[in-house]
């Protein structure tokens, strides 16, 4: 069964701290892994997109990592601002048999960043 | 400017009442998906659509039902057989079914049952 399992589910560090949020999972076979981030009662914006053959990706203040032998990726946010509070969810994508690709979603873990 | 805009933001429902949560896209996007999200519960697949007059079940689509007459519309039907209705509806589309394109998400839609 495919799954993706985020950790911590939760977290509070102060503004101007690094934080890395981890997501290992289980989804064969592997397409893609992304990183969105969803401010309470939003939409989900997409942050980074990588595939198999891609180690690292940034975006401004997010660096997200993909270790596929593994099969862990990590999501690290450099010198946090108050705005970065939300709740980042990673998203694996299957290959399916006959063409197409199946999104399997983490729950997501809850950032706070607090003054 | 381009985007999923998915009305209304907040909608109240009787017990036996039928819904329609609205999702339009300017986006030109083949694709079009809609999503569930519950508290401590990732996304989860009601409904899509790869392309104009088709779309597929996904992993939960009892008690729900859409159409696509037009590329830019999605519009999802929470029906009365849907039991537990109250979550947090999302609209998502993206161009075709290839799985290195971004999916971009409407602002989201809240049901509660009353």
């Amino acid at each position: 069964k495919n799954q993706v399992e985020q950790s911590p589910q939760s977290l509070i560090i102060l503004e101007g701290k690094n934080c890395t949020l981890q997501c290992n999972y289980t989804v064969s076979p592997f397409s893609n892994l992304r990183w969105y981030k969803q401010d309470t009662g939003r939409g989900p914006v997409s942050l980074t997109i990588m595939t198999f053959s891609e180690n690292t990706k940034s975006n401004g203040r997010y660096t997200a990592t993909l270790d596929a032998d593994t099969k862990q990726s990590s999501l690290h946010i450099t010198a946090s601002q108050l705005s970065d509070s939300a709740s980042y969810i990673c998203v694996v994508s299957a290959i399916l048999t006959g063409g197409g690709n199946k999104l399997t979603f983490g729950t997501g873990t809850q950032l706070k960043v607090e003054l | 400017d381009g985007g999923i805009t998915q009305s209304p933001k907040y909608l109240f429902r009787k017990e036996g009442q039928n819904v329609t949560l609205s999702c339009e896209q300017n986006l030109n996007h083949d694709a079009m998906y809609w999503y569930r999200q519950d508290p401590g519960q990732g996304l989860r697949l009601i409904y899509y659509s790869q392309i104009v007059n088709d779309f597929q079940k996904g992993d939960i689509a009892e008690g729900y039902s859409v159409s696509r007459e037009k590329k830019e519309s999605f519009p999802l039907t929470v029906t009365s057989a849907q039991k537990n209705p109250t979550a947090f509806y999302l609209c998502a589309s993206r161009t075709g079914d290839t799985s290195g394109n971004t999916i971009y998400f409407g602002e989201g839609s809240w049901l509660t049952v009353v």
